[in-house]
């Protein structure tokens, strides 16, 4: 069953520094993955996401993400922190060849930026 | 292009009750989603609806339950409500072609629902 895993509940990290949340999944063939972002009351917005191609994503407010298909990670990356970055970060990978064409969703990591 | 918008935005219930959620999908999208979103979690994948059938369903009871018109916009149903059912639902929609999804999912702002 394919699944997705945020190893760290949250991260700090202090503005104009660099900033990389984790993530690594579990799916048989290749995997489309995703990452969403969550503002407090909100619903999830997209940022980027991984079909094939390029390993380095590029995706929205300068967001980026790393495909390493060795190590089954789909790190999220940012070289310098906004204090807006503040929010709840999903990844998600989708199995393309399933019926189901479900997302799965990992448990999500709170991002704080400090001033 | 109009969004993927959801009603009610909040609502309360009692235990027993049932309860009707709306989603209107983003212009030109035929595929619907819902997720359970429980507070501090991710969101659970609850089903999909394609072509007004349901095309595939999470780990939820039969007594969640759904539909979606011509229109694309869906209804879920949630039926003999429980303390537990209490969450943020979420209606996401997006775009299948030639049988595959290979596309995000664009979602609305969730409708949260409160069972006491």
């Amino acid at each position: 069953a394919q699944s997705v895993a945020q190893p760290e509940d949250q991260v700090n990290v202090a503005e104009g520094n660099p900033l990389t949340v984790k993530c690594t999944y579990s799916v048989s063939g290749n995997p489309y993955l995703f990452w969403y972002v969550q503002y407090p009351n909100r619903g999830l917005q997209f940022l980027l996401k991984y079909i094939t191609g390029d390993n380095l994503v590029k995706g929205s407010y300068g967001f980026e993400a790393e495909f390493n298909k060795s190590q089954t990670s789909f790190h999220l990356k940012k070289p310098s922190a906004l204090v807006s970055d503040s929010a709840l970060y999903f990844c998600a990978v989708r199995d393309p060849y399933s019926s189901a064409s479900k997302i799965i969703f990992g448990s999500g990591t709170r991002l704080s930026i400090r001033p | 292009e109009t969004g993927v918008t959801q009603s009610p935005t909040h609502l309360i219930k009692t235990r027993g009750q049932q309860v009707t959620l709306r989603c209107s999908s983003q212009s030109g999208h035929n595929t619907v989603s819902w997720y359970q979103q429980a507070l501090g979690q991710g969101p659970q994948f609850i089903f999909q609806y394609y072509r007004e059938e349901e095309n595939g369903r999470g780990n939820f009871p039969p007594r969640f339950s759904g539909l979606q018109f011509p229109n694309y916009s869906s209804e879920l149903n949630v039926n003999a409500l429980e303390l537990d059912d209490s969450a943020l639902y979420l209606c996401a929609s997006s775009l299948r072609l030639a049988g595959m999804n290979t596309g995000e999912l664009f979602f609305g702002e969730g409708s949260r629902l409160t069972v006491l």
